[in-house]
Order: structure tokens, then C-alpha cells, then sequence
């Protein structure tokens, strides 16, 4: 299947800080990435959905100033966690979109730790 | 309703013993539909296609009844190493794809 990176793999930042997220696809492009969340014993929640060039398109819920979504090349989007809480600690995975049958490779995941 | 729902978990099977998860989506126009493995703390991997015509790969055998909005995955002969959550994925086609996640299944698979 298709590579996907994440970076870092893991942060422990204190709170007030912003952190920032690469997910980048290293042997395709892909025109559309998503960002996740999941917190322990819970499923994955898609934050939004990045498409290269344009603006993200946000679920429900998320607050699209607190979590910046830059996707400026077919091969890396960035997540950035503005302000980061206590309560924003979670495992953030992206993905990426490949394939005529819209399967998602993911992104090792990042591990974030607000202090 | 769920957009997604999955069998409720956890399952805990011998080894060697088959296992059957099943899955329904409530979206009629779903096209792409996937089975995804996630161990803990780690990301969810694509285990498989589902198409309708069914299709197998080794001991795991998924199947499609658009009729029904029903997947299922079955898993024979288990491993230890089977034991993981299964994710069950539906996807559309409008404005690009949107993919919904089931809640997962989670199996243990015990010597």
C-alpha cells in the first residue's frame, strides 16, 4: 500500500502552546488528506478533510480556528493545534486518499501530551 | 441510527476457530466500502476491499450485500496475532469522498 508519514510521532507541549502536525505521502500525491482524533477506547473522529489548494473542509464540532489545516502541495498537510489544553490531548492521525475505490492510507499517528 | 454500526465487542476466540464480524451502513448511495485493522495505539491499516461480487485473501473472506447495507468479514483459522480492533469503513463519492468509520470490533484471540 501507500506511504504515509507523520511527524512528530509523539509531543508533550504545555498548555498555551501551539504544536504543529506533518503528514506528509511519500510515494503518491494525494489531492485530498484527512485529520483524525481518537481518544483511548474510542473510535476515530474526522476532524476535516484537507484538499490541496483550497481551504479544509471541517466537521461539525471542530473549531477551524483552533486547529489550522494547511495543505499547500499534493504531498504534505499540516495540522496545527493553536492554544493547546489539557483536554487536546488525543492521538491525531492523518491520512491520505489514494485509489479509484477511495481507500485511506494512514499516518503512524502523533501522540499529543498537554501539560 | 448510526451511519455505521458494528457488531459490539470484544470477541474472544480460541485459536483456530472462526470468527465472523458483521457491519451495516445506513447510507444507500455508499459506494467503497473496507475493512481497516488497528492494533493499540497505532494506526488503523486497510485490511481489505469489499466489493459485492465477495473476495478472499488467505484466511479472511469479506462480503457486500448492497441490498441489505451489510458487510461482513470473516476470519478463519484465528492467530494469536488476529487479536486487534476491526474497523469498518463505508465511503461516498459526493464532493469527494467522505469515509465513515464504524465504532470498530475488538478481538481477542487466546492460545
Amino acid at each position: 500500500g501507500a506511504v504515509v508519514s507523520q511527524h512528530p510521532s509523539w509531543v508533550i507541549c504545555k498548555s498555551g502552546t501551539s504544536v504543529k502536525i506533518e503528514c506528509r505521502s511519500l510515494d503518491f500525491q494525494a489531492t485530498t488528506m484527512f485529520w483524525y482524533r481518537q481518544f483511548p477506547k474510542q473510535s476515530l473522529m474526522l476532524m476535516a478533510t484537507s484538499n490541496e489548494g483550497s481551504k479544509a473542509t471541517y466537521e461539525q464540532g471542530v473549531e477551524k480556528d483552533k486547529f489550522l489545516i494547511n495543505h499547500a502541495s499534493l504531498t504534505l498537510s499540516t495540522l496545527t493545534v493553536t492554544s493547546a489544553h489539557p483536554e487536546d490531548s488525543s492521538f491525531y492521525i492523518c491520512s491520505a486518499g489514494s485509489g479509484a475505490y477511495n481507500e485511506q492510507f494512514f499516518g503512524p499517528g502523533t501522540r499529543l501530551t498537554v501539560l | 441510527r448510526k451511519e455505521v454500526e458494528q457488531d459490539p465487542g470484544p470477541f474472544n476466540v480460541p485459536e483456530g476457530a472462526t470468527v465472523a464480524f458483521n457491519c451495516t451502513y445506513s447510507n444507500s448511495a455508499s459506494q467503497s466500502f473496507f475493512w481497516y485493522r488497528q492494533d493499540c495505539r497505532k494506526e488503523p491499516k486497510l485490511l481489505m476491499s469489499v466489493y459485492s461480487s465477495g473476495n478472499e485473501d488467505g484466511r479472511f473472506t469479506a462480503q457486500l450485500n448492497r441490498a441489505s447495507q451489510y458487510i461482513s468479514l470473516l476470519i478463519r483459522d484465528s492467530k494469536l496475532s488476529d487479536s486487534a480492533t476491526y474497523l469498518c469503513v463505508v465511503s461516498g463519492n459526493t464532493g469527494g469522498f467522505k469515509t465513515i468509520f464504524g465504532a470498530g470490533t475488538r478481538l481477542f484471540v487466546k492460545a
